[in-house]
């Protein structure tokens, strides 16, 4: 099946320093998602992309959809505390077959922000 | 509004046994997706339903079921449990299928099977 490599695992920043996190895969996706989860609550998507070499932001954070579609990146830039939590990036493969897209996640980047 | 809504928040199983979840989607919203989360797995894609018809599926045993009702409530039922399905539930709702830009997760259903 489709896997993504969601890197680095963790990282810990100094407070205003810039993020980066990407995810690759062998195969090629249709729709980049980022998420943010924080402990005990449901994701939360921060972006979604569609097409091959977009780049979106949201606020301090941008995210780009890879023009090989087998990769996708997102920075945030200035960090805050508030920007603790696990991230993570998804992509929706091909049509499958019988009428089925799949949603593939990464395992995670969990960030750490020293204050 | 209201966000969305799963119940249970917790539950506890024993292997064996079968177990439905529920997912109250945000107001207007069609599409109700749900999705297993484990430390060793991480979030993994069960299905989407869109106006009560699944529309994707992903890899997972037929033991894990669901429906979608006409208010677009959503249930997710999961037959003869095993240990290894212990995992936190969660649910998103959307206004359009395939994961728009309007999706919002629910807080989880944690099942545990013992």
């Amino acid at each position: 099946g489709q896997q993504l490599n969601q890197s680095p695992q963790s990282m810990f920043i100094q407070e205003g320093e810039d993020v980066s996190m990407n995810c690759t895969s062998s195969s090629i996706f249709n729709t980049w998602l980022w998420y943010k989860q924080d402990p005990g609550e449901g994701p939360v998507l921060l972006i979604a992309l569609y097409k091959a070499g977009e780049l979106t932001s949201n606020g301090r954070l941008t995210a780009q959809f890879g023009i090989t579609r087998k990769d996708s990146f997102l920075n945030i830039s200035a960090s805050i505390p508030s920007d603790v939590g696990i991230y993570f990036c998804a992509g929706q493969g091909s049509y499958s077959g019988a009428g089925s897209y799949q949603l593939t996640f990464g395992k995670g980047t969990k960030l750490s922000v020293i204050p | 509004k209201a966000g969305v809504t799963q119940t249970p928040r917790y539950l506890i199983k024993t292997r064996g046994q079968q177990v439905t979840l529920s997912c109250s989607p945000i107001s207007g919203h069609r599409s109700v997706s749900w999705y297993q989360q484990t430390p060793g797995q991480g979030l993994q894609f069960l299905f989407e339903y869109f106006s009560e018809t699944q529309r994707n599926k992903g890899n997972f045993p037929g033991r894990f079921s669901g429906r979608q009702f006409s208010n677009s409530r959503s249930e997710m039922n999961v037959s003869t449990l095993e240990l290894g399905d212990s995992a936190l539930y969660l649910c998103a709702s959307s206004l359009v299928p395939l994961w728009g830009d309007e999706q919002y997760f629910g807080p989880g259903t944690r099942l545990t099977v013992t």
